[in-house]
């Protein structure tokens, strides 16, 4: 049973093009919802997270929109750059002992020059 | 400041054969966890230490895989004997503290393969 579902599996966009990949969770004791930027060879590192007590966050040119009532949230690169093309994994977790993060699948962006 | 290390980077071994995957946290983290990706597929917890305790193992496959964290630093992943579904990616992360969530910091990964 997957906890957080996530799409597109893979995307491509042209330069200057605004890619949104979109997750949704069961779990409403899920309280953390961070995306993680992978590069080819490199670990996962965050890119920005967002508490389900706000329903956008914005840090530069990437912004979390959450829906709390849906139970979806997703990622908008704004003015997207052949550098942003890498894996972009959703994830969630809860307040606790353990605080380990629930993965989506993850989504293969390509930003095409 | 370094950040989180694996080794070996990548690892080829025969169905049948013992590996012993590492992982270095930041120094100063007291909590190191193991995730995996089986190609194509979600990032998936295996385990949490914190400091040399096992905290949660419920992702943990089967006892064929053995995590150490002897001492609260470097951590060890053991598999014995390996099958082929334990090929994936096995990522290593580390982070300050556990209640609050923290930021958490990955390593590069283990590739294995077992063949």
């Amino acid at each position: 049973q997957q906890q957080v579902k996530q799409s597109p599996q893979s995307l491509i966009v042209q330069k200057g093009g605004i890619p949104i990949i979109n997750c949704a969770y069961e779990n409403t004791a899920f309280d953390y919802f961070p995306w993680y930027q992978q590069f080819p060879g490199k670990g996962p590192a965050l890119l920005i997270a967002i508490r389900p007590d706000v329903s956008e966050k914005k840090e530069g040119r990437f912004t979390i929109s959450f829906n709390k009532s849906a139970k979806q949230f997703s990622l908008h690169i704004m003015d997207s750059q052949p550098g942003d093309s890498a894996t972009y994994f959703c994830a969630a977790s809860m307040r606790g002992a353990t605080n380990k993060l629930i993965f989506g699948t993850g989504t293969l962006l390509a930003v095409q020059p | 400041e370094a950040g989180v290390t694996q080794f070996p980077s990548h690892s080829v071994i025969e169905k049948g054969q013992t590996v012993t995957l590492r992982c270095d946290p930041i120094s100063g983290h007291d909590n190191l966890y193991w995730y995996r990706r089986v190609m194509g597929k979600e990032i998936k917890f295996l385990l949490h230490f914190v400091k040399e305790s096992k905290q949660d193992e419920s992702g943990m496959p089967n006892n064929r895989f053995l995590a150490e964290r002897t001492g609260g630093t470097y951590s060890t992943l053991k598999v014995q004997p390996a099958e082929l579904e334990d090929s994936g990616v096995y990522f290593c992360a580390s982070s300050k503290q556990a209640s609050g969530v923290t930021e958490a910091f990955f390593g590069q990964g283990t590739r294995l393969t077992v063949v």
